[in-house]
């Protein structure tokens, strides 16, 4: 699992409510990226990072914000969370080739 | 929007037979990505392919890449129970780091005893 983990696993949380997500790596990868898996989407790009303090948008980064203060961890903030943003999140880092190692997936509901 | 779209969307096999899925995208790649699946478990990589190959194996699998095509298959042989799985294409495109990947939609694979 290249020593990626996700925090929390699951959260319910209600409409209009911040929540923020964490990703977390023990081995100094560069990259970082956050997607969200939705039925008949596969997994879409919302943020990903190059370095500390270094992020991008995705493909779906409306509604999300992201900081990355030091190597290790890659956070996601949903600032007011809404219920199309239910969904299954996925951190990921890059190894020194081009392949992605995921993390094990938070599961969010929001009410 | 996806680059990838693989087909089919899903596929019901038996233990021993052989399992191919398909994957169409859109624009140039740098290189084309298999990734597995296991239900409720996050994404694990299979096998890349560069856009000046042709075709790579990796034990029991098999894909091919067809840029003129733009198109990717994946084969598993002789498979098994434990296969059972999503799988999905990704692809990396040309214009520089080839530092995001574009997931499909995927496969659901089942396979029975």
């Amino acid at each position: 699992d290249a020593g990626i983990t996700q925090s929390p696993r699951h959260k319910v949380t209600e409409t209009g409510t911040p929540v923020t997500l964490r990703c977390h790596q023990t081995e100094n990868h560069r990259y970082m990226y956050w997607y969200r898996q939705d039925p008949g989407h596969g997994l879409r790009l919302i943020h990903y990072s190059y370095g500390v303090k270094d992020t991008d948008k995705g493909e779906v980064s409306d509604g999300y914000s992201v900081s990355r203060s030091k190597t290790e961890d890659f956070l996601l903030t949903l600032e007011s969370a809404t219920s199309s943003q239910t969904s299954v999140y996925f951190c990921a880092i890059r190894s020194t080739g081009e392949t992605q190692y995921f993390g094990p997936g938070t599961r969010l509901l929001v009410l | 929007s996806q680059q990838g779209e693989e087909d089919p969307q899903a596929l019901s096999i038996q233990e021993g037979e052989n399992a191919t899925m398909n994957c169409s995208y859109k624009t140039s790649i740098n290189n084309l990505q298999w990734y597995r699946q296991n239900s409720g478990r996050g994404l694990v990589h299979l096998i890349l392919i560069r856009s000046n190959e042709r075709e790579k194996h990796s034990g029991r699998l098999r894909v091919t890449l067809d840029t003129s095509k733009k198109s990717s298959s994946l084969l598993i042989t002789a498979s098994r129970a434990a296969d059972t799985a999503s799988y999905f294409c990704a692809t990396a495109d040309d214009t520089g780091t080839a530092s995001k990947l574009t997931f499909g939609t995927g496969t659901r694979l089942q396979v029975t005893l």
